[in-house]
């Protein structure tokens, strides 16, 4: 089946820690994005990618550091830096920069403990 | 500074019933606006509006786009419980980047 993995479905982290989000895609798509939701607050994007080996930042990128070393795989790290990190993250993807449907995955819901 | 506004934020409404979900934008080189359904977990693609006037229906769901007024609708009517959900908003720009509004949550009370 094609979609969107995302590992873990739950997360917990000590505070201090840095902790990385895994983002699998097997439809060939070009783009793919991490987004973090808080509630009220809609998504907001955290970084993006619309090719292999390069990346750019979104609106929070604070914190945040990412790698798309190949273009099935776009692994969010949440850093100590990052000051509120609970939060549910979602990973989407769209086939490349000229097609705007966007696919997610199921998320990520990191708790700071 | 981009940005995509949704009204209401939640809305309560009773089986049967038909509401209108409003979405409202200002984003610099628009592309497309786009609809999803979020119950639990990952939003689910609904819609992608790119033209005015013409609207997109998929069984009791239909949305339309006014360019020119900068809003987008989502209709649903007969709502049955399983409507219950978020509805996002997102707009698109010519460099790919999505904007998304806050969400309409929507309860369908039996």
């Amino acid at each position: 089946d094609g979609g969107i993995t995302q590992s873990p479905k739950y997360l917990f982290r000590k505070e201090g820690q840095n902790v990385t989000l895994s983002c699998e895609q097997n439809l060939n798509h070009d783009a793919m994005y991490w987004y973090r939701q808080d509630p009220g607050q809609g998504l907001r994007l955290i970084y993006y990618s619309q090719i292999v080996n390069d990346f750019q930042k979104g609106d929070i990128a604070e914190g945040y550091s990412v790698s798309r070393e190949k273009k099935e795989s776009f692994p969010l790290t949440v850093t100590s830096a990052q000051k509120n990190p609970t939060a549910f993250y979602l990973c989407a993807s769209s086939i490349n920069r000229l097609v705007t449907e966007a696919f997610f995955g199921q998320g990520t819901r990191l708790t700071v403990v | 500074e981009d940005k995509v506004v949704q009204s209401p934020l939640s809305l309560v409404v009773h089986e049967g019933d038909t509401v209108t979900l409003n979405c409202s934008y200002e984003v610099t080189n628009f592309r497309s606006l786009l609809w999803y359904k979020q119950e639990k977990k990952a939003p689910t693609f609904l819609f992608m509006l790119t033209s005015s006037g013409i609207e997109k229906k998929s069984g009791r769901l239909s949305s339309i786009l006014d360019k020119k007024e900068l809003f987008s609708i989502l209709n649903i009517t007969a709502t049955q419980t399983g409507d219950s959900a978020v509805y996002l908003c997102a707009v698109t720009n010519t460099g790919n980047q999505f904007y998304f509004g806050t969400g309409t949550s929507l309860t369908v009370i039996p």
